[in-house]
């Protein structure tokens, strides 16, 4: 089934830890994201990418770094973990920089930091 | 700066419509989403407008006023299954979505 697959489903992590989210779609979309989602909050974005060789920041960036090797992989690094990144992080996709057919989601990364 | 206003929860029973509201305040504007979001999994795309007017997919509508900043998704003959919680988002002048918070919607029988 075509989608966007992400890696791993959830994860207990040290705080000071590095770790990195993976996302992989198979749609051939240009543009991916990733956002967190806590509770009372919207989804808010990290960061981004219209395509592939190119990213760029979103409203919450600090504390994240992705990179864009390839059109389908779009990995999310923390360097160096914290409590407060504690959250789920979701990757989406489309198919346009408009995005106006609607973004894909992955089924999401729950991740704890102790 | 910008801002997408939506009720934190709403109560309907099966089988009524109900109606859910979203206002935004954006820089620009290029479109508005409306996605549903099942407990602990991703958010679904439902609809999308750009133009003023009703757009009607089944038992679900979306509709936009730019001028009012104002939109609203429709759910009609309501199920146990369209429990969930509903986002709205707006598309800004850079094509950044911009979301709210989310409804959720309790259905009781």
């Amino acid at each position: 089934t075509a989608g966007i697959t992400q890696a791993p489903t959830s994860q207990i992590l040290a705080a000071g830890r590095s770790m990195t989210l993976r996302c992989t779609q198979d749609m051939r979309h240009n543009a991916m994201y990733w956002y967190r989602q806590d509770l009372g909050l919207g989804l808010r974005l990290i960061h981004y990418s219209n395509t592939a060789g190119t990213t760029g920041k979103g409203e919450v960036p600090d504390g994240y770094s992705v990179s864009r090797a390839n059109t389908d992989d779009f990995p999310l690094t923390l360097a160096s973990a914290v409590p407060s990144q504690t959250s789920v992080y979701f990757c989406a996709s489309s198919d346009s920089e408009g995005g106006r057919y609607g973004y894909t989601f992955g089924s999401g990364t729950r991740l704890t930091v102790v | 700066g910008q801002n997408i206003d939506q009720p934190t929860e709403m109560t309907a029973t099966e089988g009524a419509i109900v109606q859910i509201n979203c206002t935004y305040q954006t820089s620009g504007f290029n479109g508005l989403f409306w996605y549903q979001q099942h407990a602990g999994e991703a958010p679904t795309f439902l609809s999308y407008n750009v133009l003023d007017g009703l757009e009607e997919k089944g038992r679900f509508s979306s509709f936009l006023s730019r001028s009012k900043g104002y939109s609203y998704l429709l759910l009609k003959e309501l199920q146990m299954k369209d429990s969930a919680s509903y986002l709205c988002a707006v598309m800004d002048s850079n094509y950044q979505l911009i979301w709210g918070a989310g409804t959720k919607l309790i259905i009781k029988p």
